[in-house]
Formats: structure tokens, C-alpha cells, sequence
């Protein structure tokens, strides 16, 4: 069973589109966080979520929009995509969103924007 | 502002040799550490992390760390390395109030050689 899964795996685009990549965890977690890992693996949060609400909002351009359903699903919305925002995002969960929590990943979707 | 230093990009090794992985943090506030390994193409699992207590703590697949105040580090250390070990690892921090905001380091690539 998959614990953290996202789609797509991968994504490729046009610069100026608007896409979207689903996040949804079986693990009964209250906590959902979306990273960005760059093109030389360097690891950086963008968001969290705890239980629908938002808790971390980093230096994020406004052109993505983090939106949580349900505490289970955690989407990741960008408008106007430019070159710079190719990179493998990683969607995680924690239990509750304490410091000690472990956080548990997906397998990331790889975006190219072109 | 924390920050996380791991002071080695690329660590080759041998099959069977002992490997350190270096993890330095810098943090005005008490911390929680992890560390994280990232297989090829896959999403990153914790392989360990230290809260409290002992400063030694130690995972499943023979994986070590040493939590150290008075030098603020987190070495990973293995015995004895096998192919599998191949991966990327990451140190991480996360300071003790708050959300449960995760700081990476740049990462460590570890290359097993036969």
C-alpha cells in the first residue's frame, strides 16, 4: 500500500501554463507539507497543512496555491509557470505536526517547464 | 535562522569500508536532527533521528549518528557499506517550538564501489 503517493510523476509544460499536482496520504496524518527539491537536490519547504489549515507559508511566489480538501489530500496549484520552477516537488505527511514527528514522502513529481 | 552544513558533496567509498558522512547545524534554540536517504528516483525516508537521551542513536540497517552540542553535529557513520547504500543522504534540523518546519542540508551523495 502506498503511504505519501502524488500525480502525475512526471509533468512537462509550456512556459505561461497553469498546472496542478495531487497529493494524497493513507496514513491517517494531520500534517501535509509540499517541498521543492532543485536541480542540485537541495531540499526546501513551501508549505504545511495541518488538518485543512494552513501553517507554513514560505517565501513562495503567489503563483502557487497550496489547497487541502481534507486533511488526507494536499493539492499544489501553479499559475504562469516559468523555467525557474522546474524541479521535483515532494509532497509529505506527519502525524501531527510536532517538531520530533517523522515526516513520511512521496515519490515526488518531476515538472519541466519548457 | 538555522542552518544546516553537510561539508561533503560526494563521498566514494568501497564495498565494505566504513564511511562518515559530516552534518554540522547552527541554530540559537534547542533542535531535533534527522537524518534522511534518498534512493534513486524515489521520495526520502528517515533513516534516523535523535530527540533526547542517549547521543547516540542508531537504525535498522546499521547506520549510526552521534548527536554533539558542544560541536553541533550530527555525523552518520556505517561500519561497513554495501552497494545498496548507495543514495543521497540529507541531515536535517528542526527547532523544539513551533511547527514542525524541517531545515535540509545540501545533501551527501554516497557512491559504493564493488
Amino acid at each position: 500500500d502506498t503511504a505519501v503517493s502524488q500525480t502525475p510523476k512526471y509533468l512537462v509544460t509550456q512556459m505561461g501554463n497553469d498546472k496542478s499536482i495531487k497529493c494524497e496520504q493513507n496514513l491517517g496524518h494531520d500534517t501535509m507539507y509540499w517541498y521543492k527539491q532543485d536541480s542540485k537536490k537541495f531540499l526546501k519547504i513551501m508549505f504545511s497543512y495541518n488538518n485543512k489549515e494552513l501553517i507554513i507559508n514560505e517565501t513562495v511566489p503567489n503563483r502557487f496555491s497550496p489547497k487541502s480538501p481534507d486533511k488526507a489530500h494536499l493539492n499544489l496549484h501553479i499559475n504562469s509557470l516559468e523555467l525557474g520552477d522546474s524541479a521535483v516537488y515532494f509532497c509529505a505527511s506527519s502525524l501531527s505536526g510536532g517538531q520530533a514527528d517523522t515526516q513520511y514522502f512521496g515519490p515526488g513529481t518531476r515538472l519541466t517547464v519548457l | 535562522a538555522q542552518s544546516v552544513t553537510q561539508l561533503d558533496s560526494q563521498v566514494p567509498v568501497f564495498e565494505e569500508a566504513p564511511v562518515e558522512l559530516r552534518c554540522n547545524y547552527s541554530s540559537s534554540v534547542s533542535v531535533y536532527l534527522f537524518w534522511y536517504v534518498q534512493y534513486p528516483n524515489q521520495g526520502l525516508q528517515l533513516l534516523l533521528k535523535y530527540l533526547s537521551g542517549s547521543t547516540l542513536v542508531e537504525s535498522i540497517n546499521g547506520f549510526e549518528a552521534e548527536f554533539n552540542k558542544s560541536q553541533t553535529s550530527f555525523h552518520l557513520r556505517k561500519p561497513s557499506v554495501h552497494i545498496s547504500d548507495t543514495a543521497e543522504y540529507f541531515c536535517a534540523v528542526s527547532d523544539q517550538g513551533g511547527y514542525n518546519k524541517l531545515i535540509f542540508g545540501a545533501g551527501t551523495r554516497l557512491a559504493v564501489h564493488p
